[in-house]
């Protein structure tokens, strides 16, 4: 089993609809990512949040430490959020060592007019 | 605003070829990371560096060499390339590590394409 899971691998939306993506992972972290992986494959930093909940523009990121479990929301989407997003968890590191990103493999989003 | 540049962005290798792909990052970060995406699967670390002069292996080294004799540069090389190198690679780099920090972001460059035929 993978320390980071997200669903669902794919989705489709038509414009305007709220989306959500999810993602369960299995290990103590001290903070989770989301990212967005353009169609031309570039990768862009949304959120990276420990607790509660982030809203940035029509995105938002929760997270619930306690369920393992971080929910990504879109609302009103467009075409233009057609994208693969990115679930990436930093787990508890040794004092003084880089901890690592372990990363899901991600959720292909389709937005269509 | 440059950030994190990679060249070259595509790249086809015969096996048994070797090959480096560059990576420079002008915003003084001293973490940079260089990670390799397979269809279907997550983004793997490959090797990171935590300052000049000082590097470490990820979780998928095998195949691969860093250096880091300056703090903008981390360049990878490909000695002897294997079609099990066809991948996406991706380089980052983030201030800091560790903890829930906002240095802790990592920026990442466009890719590169390598196929190893």
């Amino acid at each position: 089993k993978n320390e980071v899971e997200q669903s669902p691998q794919n989705l489709t939306a038509q414009e305007g609809e709220f989306i959500t993506i999810n993602c369960s992972y299995s290990v103590g972290i001290s903070a989770l990512h989301w990212l967005q992986q353009h169609p031309g494959g570039g990768i862009v930093s949304l959120f990276m949040l420990s607790s509660g909940k982030k809203k940035h523009g029509r995105l938002i990121a929760t997270i619930n430490i306690q369920e393992k479990h971080s929910s990504l929301h879109i609302t009103a989407s467009h075409p233009r959020d057609s994208a693969v997003y990115i679930c990436a968890v930093r787990s508890v590191g040794a004092s003084g060592t880089a901890s690592k990103l372990t990363f899901g493999t991600g959720t292909r989003l389709q937005v269509t007019l | 605003n440059a950030g994190v540049t990679q060249t070259p962005k595509f790249r086809i290798l015969k096996i048994g070829q070797s090959m480096t792909l560059q990576c420079t990052q002008d915003m003084n970060h001293n973490y940079m990371y260089w990670y390799r995406q397979d269809p279907g699967m997550g983004l793997k670390l490959i090797y990171y560096s935590v300052g000049a002069g000082i590097t470490d292996k990820g979780e998928v080294p095998n195949g691969y060499n860093v250096s880091r004799s300056t703090t903008e540069d981390f360049p990878l090389r490909l000695e002897l390339a294997a079609p099990s190198q066809t991948s996406v690679y991706f380089c980052a780099s983030s201030t800091g590590t560790g903890g829930f920090l906002a240095k802790n972001i990592q920026y990442f460059g466009a890719g590169t394409r390598l196929s190893v035929l």
